[in-house]
């Protein structure tokens, strides 16, 4: 069974620092490309990052380039994302998600971690 | 960046009846590059539909996809109590994905 679990949220200050990790079971996790979604509650899905399967391209959304970095350790099964220079605005529910293998939709996702930013 | 927009923004429905959903692009999504989710409260969203009309893997056949360039459909033939959820499209034809804010199907 694929699982996705993420970890590493919390409630950070503005300007702040924060790492989210996501480990991958039940699957080949270094042949997929991964994503980061994050969702404001009550609010749409807006996409964030993603890394192809061995890290070697990487796209961000203008309204994290710069601040955010994506990561992925394919011997730990792990993708992370570091979230440096932390706004009000990102405060949100961030989702990890697998890429098909087929196509661009996304055919598993995590249980989400919330990231609170505020002081 | 394509823009997605789902109309309607809540859908007041009774169980057994036809859900329709829509989901309108800025700009033409290329080889019907669109999925459909459903998201229930706390918990994250489930693929239902992808390459516009293709049911994902264990999705009944009540949840029917179709639709093209900038207009596509998520149609539930028949409400089941534990339809009622949010709905969200998506686009995959371009590297900047997008997401539609989404469709609440709720109890009338």
């Amino acid at each position: 069974e694929v699982q996705l679990v993420e970890s590493g949220g919390g409630l950070v200050q503005p300007g702040g620092s924060l790492r989210l990790s996501c480990a991958a079971s039940g699957f080949t996790f270094r042949s997929y490309w991964m994503h980061w979604v994050r969702q404001v509650p009550g609010k749409g899905l807006v996409w964030v990052s993603r890394m192809n399967s061995d890290g070697s391209s990487i796209l961000y959304a203008d309204s994290v380039k710069g601040r955010f970095t994506i990561s992925r350790d394919n011997a730990k099964n792990t993708l992370y994302l570091q979230m440096n220079s932390l706004r009000v605005e990102d405060t949100a529910v961030y989702y990890c998600a697998r890429r098909s293998g087929s196509g661009g939709w996304f055919d598993s996702w995590g249980q989400g971690a919330l990231v609170t930013v505020s002081s | 960046e394509i823009v997605l927009t789902q109309s309607p923004a809540t859908l007041s429905l009774s169980p057994g009846e036809r859900a329709t959903l829509s989901c309108g692009a800025s700009q033409s999504v290329s080889n019907r590059c669109l999925a459909w989710y459903q998201q229930k409260p706390g918990l994250a969203p489930r693929l239902l539909i992808y390459d516009a009309s293709i049911r994902a893997t264990g999705i009944p056949d009540r949840f029917s996809g179709s639709g093209s360039g900038t207009d596509f459909t998520l149609t539930i033939s028949s409400l089941e109590p534990e339809d009622f959820a949010v709905y969200h499209c998506q686009q995959y034809s371009t590297s900047l994905w997008t997401f539609g804010q989404g469709t609440k199907v709720e109890i009338k």
